[in-house]
């Protein structure tokens, strides 16, 4: 059962635009909720994280809105440019929950057309 | 300070052979992980250790087996490789001050035919 849900699978933007990745969850005890970005051929690394108190936290192009009743965020970048092509990848960590406690997404495939 | 590191970058494998995937980190992180990688269906966890001695099966454990060798080094071993095994394999490691941040290797990209 995947435990966040993420939307879409791939997304196409001209240059300046604003890229937006929907992400959706159940679980009421998850404490932190990180983005990952992974460029091709490298590793996942991390981007920006929000705790669930916070409705949006914003760090230069991109920013984090969390709807906390509709158990809803989603990873906005401004101003798109083609080196922001990437996959992204939400998440979901629950502290307490010992060592396997980040729950990640499908994954969303962005590319950034000049 | 090389964060993760894996060896090999590339491996391709015939039905049936073995092989064994090093992870090795010098971050001083107490727990390790072993994620796959395939089109569509994100980042999936193998197995985890959370310290030295200790390993744990995540998501898709079956066809694989891990050694934590010692705070650095987290090994995964294919014992008779298949073709579904065909992935991209990465290491991770999560320092102890945080839930949510993990750092990565640069990944192995295996093929079994």
């Amino acid at each position: 059962q995947q435990q966040v849900k993420q939307s879409p699978q791939s997304l196409i933007v001209q240059k300046g635009g604003i890229s937006i990745i929907n992400c959706a969850y159940e679980n009421t005890a998850f404490d932190y909720f990180p983005w990952y970005q992974q460029f091709p051929g490298k590793g996942p690394a991390l981007l920006i994280a929000i705790r669930p108190d916070v409705s949006e936290k914003k760090e230069g192009r991109f920013t984090i809105s969390f709807n906390k009743s509709a158990k809803q965020f989603s990873l906005h970048i401004m101003d798109s440019q083609p080196g922001d092509s990437a996959t992204y990848f939400c998440a979901a960590s629950m502290r307490g929950a010992g060592a396997n406690n980040l729950f990640f997404g499908t994954g969303t495939r962005l590319t950034v057309i000049p | 300070n090389a964060g993760v590191t894996q060896t090999p970058k590339f491996q391709v494998l015939k039905t049936g052979q073995s092989m064994t995937l090093q992870c090795a980190q010098d971050m001083n992180h107490n727990s390790m992980y072993w994620y796959r990688q395939d089109p569509g269906m994100g980042l999936r966890l193998i197995y985890y250790s959370a310290s030295e001695g200790t390993t744990d099966k995540g998501e898709v454990p079956n066809g694989y087996n891990v050694s934590r060798l010692n705070k650095r080094e987290f090994s995964l071993r294919l014992e008779s490789a298949a073709p579904s095994q065909t992935s991209v394999y990465f290491c991770a490691s999560r320092p102890p001050d945080s839930s949510y941040e993990q750092y990565f290797g640069p990944g192995t990209r295996l093929t079994v035919t």
